[in-house]
Formats: structure tokens, sequence, C-alpha cells
């Protein structure tokens, strides 16, 4: 039972356009949302969070946006660039445990020049 | 390079071998955790310590598998008497503590024939 959802498997955004990656959770234990980047033979790397205090966290070219009510939460990245093709882990981890964060499948971005 | 570093990067073993891995967090980092992913899917928690100490272990780790911390330094997963199924990327990440970022190391993919 998926935790965490991500029901894009990829996206394909041209470059300077938006890219919104849609993330969608079930634990209403989650207090904590996080999202990665994940280049092929590399690790996934942090890439920005947000508290459920809040609804929206923003980090220069990336904004994370968060909405409790419907359990969702996306990552918007204006304007979007080619080295931004990558894999994008939506992860999540509960107040009782920070340290257990439960990732989603993830979704494939292209970025077309 | 001081980040994340895991050894081997990719090992081939038969079935019913045993198997070991080795993850070298970031020196200041009392966290270490780790994680496995198959294709298609999000990095799946299997374990973490906090210095030499395992404090959580997933039911994904089952009795064949035993991770170790032995100076709250490095750290080792082995896997006994492998199976096919046991063929996935293992992961490594660390933190300061329990609230901060966790850093991931490139992984080691283990094919088991």
């Amino acid at each position: 039972d998926q935790q965490v959802k991500q029901n894009s498997p990829s996206l394909s955004v041209q470059e300077g356009r938006i890219s919104i990656l849609n993330c969608d959770y079930t634990n209403s234990m989650f207090d904590y949302f996080l999202w990665y980047k994940k280049y092929p033979a590399e690790g996934p790397t942090f890439l920005i969070s947000i508290s459920s205090i809040k609804d929206k966290n923003e980090d220069g070219r990336f904004t994370v946006f968060l909405n409790k009510s419907a359990k969702h939460l996306s990552l918007h990245i204006v304007p979007s660039q080619p080295g931004d093709s990558a894999v994008y882990f939506c992860a999540a981890s509960p107040k009782t445990s920070y340290d257990k964060v439960i990732f989603g499948p993830g979704t494939s971005l292209s970025v077309i020049p | 390079d001081t980040g994340v570093s895991q050894d081997p990067r990719h090992k081939i073993t038969k079935r019913g071998q045993n198997v070991t891995f080795r993850c070298d967090p970031i020196s200041e980092h009392n966290r270490l955790y780790w994680y496995r992913q198959t294709l298609g899917q999000g990095p799946e928690f299997l374990t973490y310590f906090q210095n030499e100490a395992q404090l959580e272990k997933s039911r994904l780790l089952s009795d064949r598998f035993s991770a170790e911390r032995p100076k709250g330094s490095f750290s080792t997963l082995e896997i006994q008497r492998t199976e096919q199924g046991d063929s996935a990327m293992y992961l490594c990440a660390s933190s300061l503590g329990q609230t901060d970022t966790q850093y991931f190391g490139p992984g080691t993919r283990l094919t088991v024939l």
C-alpha cells in the first residue's frame, strides 16, 4: 500500500516553461514533506522541503505547495532548464519519526531544449 | 570529496552467496540510514543508526539481512544466502540529526544471478 503516490511516471516540458510535478499522500500523520532529485548513477539529492504548518515554500526557481485538506503537494520549477532533467521523488515523514522518510515512486522529468 | 561514499558500486553474485556492502557517511553525521530501491520505485527505508546504536528496522529487513555500525562511523550491510529478489540498488544516507536533511551516497547495485 503506497503511502506516497506520484501518478505521473514521466513528464516532458519545453525549456523556459513551468514544470509541475504532483504528489498525493494517504497518511494523515505525515508532518514533513520533501522533494529529492536524482540523476542517473547518483544518489538522490535534497531539493526542497515543507512543514505541514506551511502551505508554500520557495527556493529560487523551485516552489513547493502543500494542500493538507486534499493531502496533495506539488513542485513547481520556473523556468525549467535542461539541467533539471532528472527523476524527482516526493517524500514524507511523520512527526513521530522524522527519520523514517517514505518515498514515492518518482516522476521522470525531461526538459526539452 | 566529503560526501557519502559506498563500496562497491556494483556487485554481481550467485544465488546463495553472501555479500557485504560498506557505507562511509559524512564525517560529523551521527545518523546513518540504509534504503533499498528497485526499478520504478522510490527508496524504501531498511534501517537506521544513531551513532553505533541501531534504532529501527523495517519489516523489509529479513533475518538474512544484518547491518552494523561498530564505532559509529562507517556501516556495513550484509545479506546472507542471497536470493534473486534481493537484486536492487542499496542506498546509504547520513544526517546530522533527526530533523536534518539526509544526504545520499551513490548506491551499490546488487545483481543476484
